[in-house]
């Protein structure tokens, strides 16, 4: 039972072009969201996360988007940089319990030079 | 340091033997986590520690895994009777805990368990 889903496994965009990473997620009692970024041979790196009572939430070059009635979210990162070339995580945790994330199962980003 | 570290970063051990991993949390930081990555996988919540409480150990795969954390800081994860199976990133995370808020988990590098 996938509760945290990232359909692409991979994406390409040119540098100084939008990327965009998404996320859905089935479980309406996520109540916080986070992305991660993780390098080769390296732990999850946090990026941005937004709470459900919000619909966006910047952070310099970092966007991240809720749309709850779709449970749906997205990572937009604009300008890609090719340090930005990474697996990317979404996780969600939920408001009863004990705090774990639930994770999906990743994006690869490649940005082209 | 000022990050989660981890240690070993690798470690091989044969079917059968015992392993430790163990994990040192931010300081200060009283909510330690321990989840695993299997290859092409999310990660996968294993148990979690707030405080001086019990455990919350629902996500333990099986009776051969076991956790510990000693004096509200250092984690030490048992895995007995290691199977193939159980090659995988080991990864512990800590985060402020303590009912104040959404706070971010960060993580260690991981211990990457091989199992021969």
């Amino acid at each position: 039972d996938q509760q945290v889903k990232q359909n692409s496994p991979s994406l390409s965009v040119q540098e100084g072009r939008i990327s965009i990473l998404n996320c859905d997620y089935t479980n309406s009692m996520f109540d916080y969201f986070l992305w991660y970024k993780k390098y080769p041979a390296e732990g999850p790196t946090f990026l941005i996360s937004i709470s459900s009572i919000k619909d966006k939430n910047e952070d310099g070059r970092f966007t991240v988007f809720l749309n709850k009635s779709a449970k749906h979210l997205s990572l937009h990162i604009v300008p890609s940089q090719p340090g930005d070339s990474a697996v990317y995580f979404c996780a969600a945790r939920s408001n009863f319990g004990n705090e774990k994330l639930t994770f999906g199962t990743g994006t690869r980003l490649t940005i082209i030079p | 340091g000022a990050g989660v570290s981890q240690s070993p970063s690798n470690k091989v051990t044969e079917k059968g033997k015992d392993v430790e991993l163990r994990c040192d949390p931010i300081s200060g930081h009283t909510a330690l986590y321990w989840y695993r990555q299997s290859l092409g996988q999310g990660l996968e919540f294993l148990i979690y520690f707030q405080g001086n409480s019990a455990p919350d150990k629902s996500g333990l795969p099986s009776d051969r895994f076991s956790a510990e954390r000693t004096g509200g800081s250092v984690s030490t994860l048992t895995i007995q009777r290691t199977q193939q199976e159980d090659s995988a990133v080991y990864l512990c995370a800590s985060s402020v805990g303590g009912g104040l808020g959404n706070q971010p988990q960060h993580f260690g590098d991981g211990t990457r368990l091989s199992i021969l």
